[in-house]
């Protein structure tokens, strides 16, 4: 199984809101991430977790804050978003098999900032 | 860093016949390169990836194959249906920046019936 589990899958937001994302898998998947989606474009990289521990931030505004509470929850919470941020959040996870490890996306948060 | 270019940006099929998607990237250090497949409203879906130690892998109506030395890699569709339609994006990694894909801009394929 390589289902990563995002909620929710549409999200509608003021710029004066505080929301948050949430992402799951139960796999024992050693990273998680948090990936960009704008309209027509390929997934840009915002976040990795390795071993729950923040390893890489993309230079992402502080109005993005990620949070991953244990090897299992990934949270992206949002403060005071701008309308250029509405795009599709992505969370994804790696998964070892007999290859290597492959990277899975989530469903993905649509999420519109008014 | 890494540049990942795709072609073309459009496709269109018949179906039946077979669909071409060529990548290239720039960093000789790129070892992983995996192909994913989003339709409309949902996550990207992997359907196929090789590493750099294979030179063709195929998953039965898809193949891609790498060329290490011209540093470009493919994805060929065969017997396109109408439910391959759909955007599809190479990627490349270096396995010392695991997580970090560089994606190519991404291919719209229709399948016409």
């Amino acid at each position: 199984d390589t289902e990563v589990t995002q909620t929710p899958k549409h999200l509608v937001m003021g710029m004066t809101n505080k929301k948050s994302l949430k992402c799951e898998q139960h796999m024992g998947h050693r990273a998680m991430y948090w990936y960009k989606q704008k309209a027509k474009k390929p997934p840009e990289l915002m976040f990795v977790y390795s071993y729950e521990k923040l390893s890489i931030n993309e230079s992402v505004p502080s109005r993005f804050s990620p949070e991953c509470p244990n090897s299992s929850l990934l949270n992206l919470h949002l403060h005071a978003l701008q309308p250029e941020d509405s795009a599709l959040y992505l969370c994804a996870s790696t998964l070892r098999d007999r290859e290597g490890e492959k990277l899975f996306f989530g469903s993905g948060t649509q999420l519109s900032v008014l | 860093g890494e540049n990942v270019e795709q072609h073309p940006s459009t496709l269109s099929v018949q179906e039946g016949d077979s669909a071409v998607i060529k990548c290239t990237y720039s960093d000789s250090a790129s070892n992983y390169f995996p192909w994913y497949k989003q339709e409309l409203g949902k996550g990207p879906q992997l359907i196929i990836d090789i590493r750099s130690n294979v030179g063709e892998k195929k998953d039965q109506r898809i193949a891609v194959t790498l060329n290490k030395t011209a540093k470009h890699f493919s994805l060929h569709i065969t017997e396109t249906q109408p439910e391959d339609s759909a955007v599809y994006f190479c990627a490349a990694m270096t396995t010392d920046s695991w997580g970090k894909l560089q994606f190519g801009a991404g291919t719209q394929v229709v399948v016409t019936p």
